[in-house]
């Protein structure tokens, strides 16, 4: 099957500064890539979702100038999380949707913990 | 907006038997995806199985399989003869054609000895 990469797996940083999380497609082009957040025993909440070459769509309170996405190529897609606070902290999951592909392949996710 | 329902929260099962996850979705559309993620504790995202809307034939993949009613808007997953590493996290998703992905809230599966 095919393979998404995340990295970080795991990244903490203090208060105020910002984080980049990269997210990519291995041995696929990805069209569209899709952004999601996780909070302990809860289900994926859709952030944004990202074609390449476009700006991003996020979704209904997802705050885009804090949260951007760059989606500069078909095989990676960037988040970073601009001035973070503790608030969030929380478990960040990457995907890929190939044209080749009628499903979304994930990435393994990244733990964000904003001391 | 289309909406995924699982109403089991838990469930548990013994070792070798089978157990049956539900979920229900509401959607205008007549094409659509449907799918079964695994979430273990590792929290990769693991696909279990998945049915195109316009196939009648239920998907089956080894001990798993689906039992698809279109017209009730129902999906649910039967697991087959339950292995420990069954134990996990269940998600229930629906996917548009315009390539929208609606999570359910999630089963947590245990497996019992």
């Amino acid at each position: 099957g095919a393979v998404v990469s995340q990295h970080p797996s795991w990244v903490i940083c203090k208060s105020g500064t910002s984080v980049k999380i990269e997210c990519r497609s291995l041995d696929f082009q990805a069209t569209t890539m899709f952004w999601y957040r996780q909070f302990p025993k809860q289900s994926l909440m859709l952030m944004a979702t990202s074609n390449e070459g476009s700006k991003a769509t996020y979704e209904q309170g997802v705050e885009k100038d804090k949260f951007l996405i760059n989606h500069a190529s078909l095989t990676l897609s960037t988040l970073t999380v601009t001035s973070a606070h503790p608030e969030d902290s929380s478990f960040y999951i990457c995907s890929a949707l190939g044209t080749a592909y009628n499903e979304q392949f994930f990435g393994p996710g990244t733990r964000l913990t904003v001391l | 907006a289309q909406t995924v329902t699982q109403s089991q929260p838990e469930m548990s099962v013994q070792e070798a038997e089978t157990v049956t996850l539900s979920c229900t979705y509401d959607t205008s559309e007549s094409d659509y995806y449907l799918f079964w993620y695994k979430q273990p504790p590792s929290r990769q995202m693991i696909l279990v199985i998945r049915q195109e809307a316009y196939k009648q034939q239920n998907a089956t993949e080894n001990r798993f399989s689906v039992n698809f009613q279109k017209a009730a808007k129902s999906f649910s997953l039967k697991i087959s003869d339950s292995q420990l590493g069954d134990a996990a996290m269940y998600f229930c998703a629906y996917r548009t054609t315009g390539n929208q992905f609606y999570f359910g809230t999630g089963t947590s599966l245990t497996v019992i000895p």
